[in-house]
């Protein structure tokens, strides 16, 4: 069954332009991932945010997490065509578990 | 770099026929995992192995579906015999230590099954 779900389920935007994502799971973690899939490959992981932070940085990636929500943000700033791909938050119940996904079209 | 090394890339099968899937994971990695994804979802988990061991593989169709990872290093997903609803890629990570929480998971570039 699927634990986590992001949204939007697709996001095309100028490239340059920020692009947002937003992930929502349903039970208690120790930290949340995001990961990557290029068409048609395999996942890359991008970041990894602690139960106990709030927000975290990595070059254009900014991620923010709300426990008390149960929610994850992934912000990715002057978005380039190369960052087209399928973005996947993951994270661990009681096995580690990915949500459905968002795809990202970034249009030069 | 090390990386987690899937073979075949592509894979057509017949419906009822059986298909092999092999992953060798990153040296040193004790956790292995073996997911499907259908096209436009996310990976759905089919069976963790810690070491030799199967920790979990309460979602993998035991009917059909078999894994295995004998001497803890390299592993084999077998489906006999294969449906039309298994057409999805099969996608290996590994994993450095057995605490979850702790790191991230490596991921091959997958096995596309296409069943006809």
């Amino acid at each position: 069954s699927q634990q986590g779900e992001e949204d939007p389920q697709a996001l095309s935007i100028q490239e340059g332009e920020n692009a947002t994502m937003n992930c929502s799971y349903k039970t208690s973690i120790n930290n949340l991932q995001w990961y990557r899939q290029n068409s048609g490959r395999g996942l890359v992981h991008l970041i990894l945010i602690r139960s106990n932070e709030r927000e975290k940085h990595s070059g254009r990636l900014r991620v923010t997490l709300d426990t008390s929500k149960k929610s994850s943000s992934l912000l990715i700033t002057a978005s380039r065509a190369a960052d087209t791909a399928s973005y996947f938050c993951s994270f661990f119940g009681n096995q580690f578990y990915f949500g459905t996904g968002t795809s990202l079209t970034v249009i030069p | 770099e090390a990386e987690v090394a899937q073979s075949p890339r592509y894979k057509i099968t017949e419906k009822s026929q059986a298909v092999a899937f092999w992953c060798d994971p990153i040296s040193g990695h004790a956790t292995l995992y073996w997911y499907r994804q259908i096209l436009g979802q996310g990976p759905e988990l089919l069976v963790q192995f810690q070491d030799e061991s199967v920790v979990d593989d309460s979602q993998l169709p035991k009917d059909r579906f078999s894994a295995e990872r004998l001497k803890g290093v390299d592993s084999t997903l077998k489906i006999q015999p294969a449906e039309l609803g298994d057409s999805a890629m099969y996608l290996c990570a590994s994993r450095r230590g057995s605490l979850e929480f702790r790191t991230e998971a490596f991921f091959g570039q997958g096995t596309r099954l296409t069943v006809v």
